[in-house]
């Protein structure tokens, strides 16, 4: 059972124009929520988190809207930029160390 | 340059053989985890460790096994009776669940 969930399992954007990455999840018990960025070959890095008292956190060109009562997350990237071409992953955790990824997107961006 | 480094990067195993993967992090994290990535399924947990001498099995533990010696290490050992260990292999550590994990470069392990 796929408790953390990415439908899109790939996405295109021309380059300058907003990605949207989602992700749904099925546990309520999950409050903290991560997105990771992957390139081939190498391992994930963290791109930013969300907490579920918040509803919306910004870094950058990136911010995570958190909608509890649909228990969905999206990633949202402005502008988008050919180097944020990579797989993204979602992350949720229970408040324990152990976090549950999804199934990743993969992004691409078009020059 | 605190990090987390797994080796080697590239592994290959003839069946039958058990194969032990190398993490070491100079983090000062206490949890140290092994994930799986296969393609369209994600990041899978394989065993997590949250303190020194203590592990505990992931969702998909079986054929594999760890051990927690000291902070800075957790190895893994892929053994023969893993039926599909062909896989690119992941180890992350943190220092709490709130700032999420330090992932390792991977090692992808491919079985001859």
């Amino acid at each position: 059972d796929q408790q953390v969930k990415q439908n899109s399992p790939s996405l295109s954007v021309q380059e300058g124009r907003i990605s949207i990455l989602n992700c749904d999840y099925t546990n309520s018990m999950f409050d903290y929520f991560l997105w990771y960025k992957k390139y081939p070959a190498e391992g994930p890095t963290f791109l930013i988190s969300i907490s579920s008292i918040k509803d919306k956190n910004e870094d950058g060109r990136f911010t995570v809207f958190l909608n509890k009562s649909a228990k969905h997350l999206s990633l949202h990237i402005v502008p988008s930029q050919p180097g944020d071409s990579a797989v993204y992953f979602c992350a949720a955790s229970s408040g324990t160390y152990k976090y549950i990824f999804g199934t990743g997107t993969r992004l691409k961006v078009l020059a | 340059d605190g990090g987390i480094t797994q080796s080697p990067k590239y592994l290959f195993r003839k069946e039958g053989q058990n194969v032990t993967l190398s993490c070491e992090q100079n983090l000062n994290h206490d949890a140290m985890y092994w994930y799986r990535q296969d393609p369209g399924q994600g990041l899978r947990l394989i065993y997590y460790s949250q303190i020194v001498n203590d592990f505990q099995k992931g969702d998909i533990a079986e054929g594999y096994s760890v051990s927690r010696e000291k902070k800075e290490s957790f190895p893994l050992t892929v053994t023969s009776a893993q039926k599909n260990p062909t896989a690119f292999y992941l180890c992350a550590s943190s220092i709490d669940s709130v700032y999420g994990y330090t992932f390792g470069s991977g090692t992808r392990l491919t079985v001859v």
